[in-house]
């Protein structure tokens, strides 16, 4: 069974701090991973969509990687305004399959 | 944000009621999804629709029906609330399936007492 986990479940930094956030994946014909950060009482946004190992996406402070097993969220002197859970996700197996499948996130504090 | 608009935002239900949760989109996207997202867990699939009147479900789908008569609006329905569906509850869509990113309504906050 495709699973995703995010470790750690939660996280508080210092404004300035730099840190990564991890997310495994065992999943059989991975066709994407995706990033999304969630602020309290509204839907995930998405940030980013890996489609390989060695593949790398930059926006403003976050950088997310990928390998065969899991993906990094690296962020880069975060700022208060940083502070949300992410969320990783999976999509696997045949293009017919719209399961995106969820890890359980990564509570982000950044305090100033 | 995409155009995309959950109703109600907050709904408090008796075990046993009938619930219904709407959700609008305006991106004319021809996918459309419900998930529930509960503390502990990430966000798990209820059902999905690919055009109208076609859906399937997901991964947690029992107590839930889907309806969708038109592009821009899908259902959800509770036949009869339980208490563990007590949960926030999520509409996304995209406009293709694959490798297509999912954008994400703000959520219904479900209430079974």
């Amino acid at each position: 069974e495709d699973q995703v986990t995010q470790s750690p479940e939660a996280l508080r930094l210092q404004e300035g701090e730099s840190s990564s956030l991890n997310c495994s994946y065992t999943v059989s014909g991975l066709r994407g991973l995706f990033w999304y950060r969630q602020d309290p009482g509204k839907g995930p946004e998405f940030l980013f969509t890996l489609y390989s190992a060695g593949e790398e996406k930059e926006k403003e402070r976050l950088k997310a990687t990928l390998t065969k097993k899991e993906s990094f969220l690296h962020i880069t002197a975060p700022k208060p305004e940083d502070s949300a859970t992410y969320l990783c996700a999976v999509q696997a197996g045949q293009p017919n399959n719209n399961d995106m499948r969820f890890g359980a996130g990564t509570r982000l504090t950044v305090k100033p | 944000d995409a155009g995309i608009t959950q109703s109600p935002r907050h709904k408090v239900t008796e075990t046993g009621t009938p619930v219904t949760l709407r959700c609008h989109q305006t991106e004319n996207h021809r996918y459309m999804y419900w998930y529930r997202q509960d503390p502990g867990h990430g966000l798990r699939l209820i059902h999905y629709s690919y055009g109208v009147k076609d859906t399937d479900k997901g991964e947690v789908s029992d107590g839930y029906s889907v309806s969708r008569s038109k592009t821009e609006d899908f259902l959800l329905t509770l036949e009869s609330a339980t208490s563990s569906q007590t949960s926030v509850y999520f509409c996304a869509i995209s406009g293709g399936v694959y490798n297509s990113p999912l954008h994400f309504g703000n959520g219904t906050r479900l209430t079974v007492t």
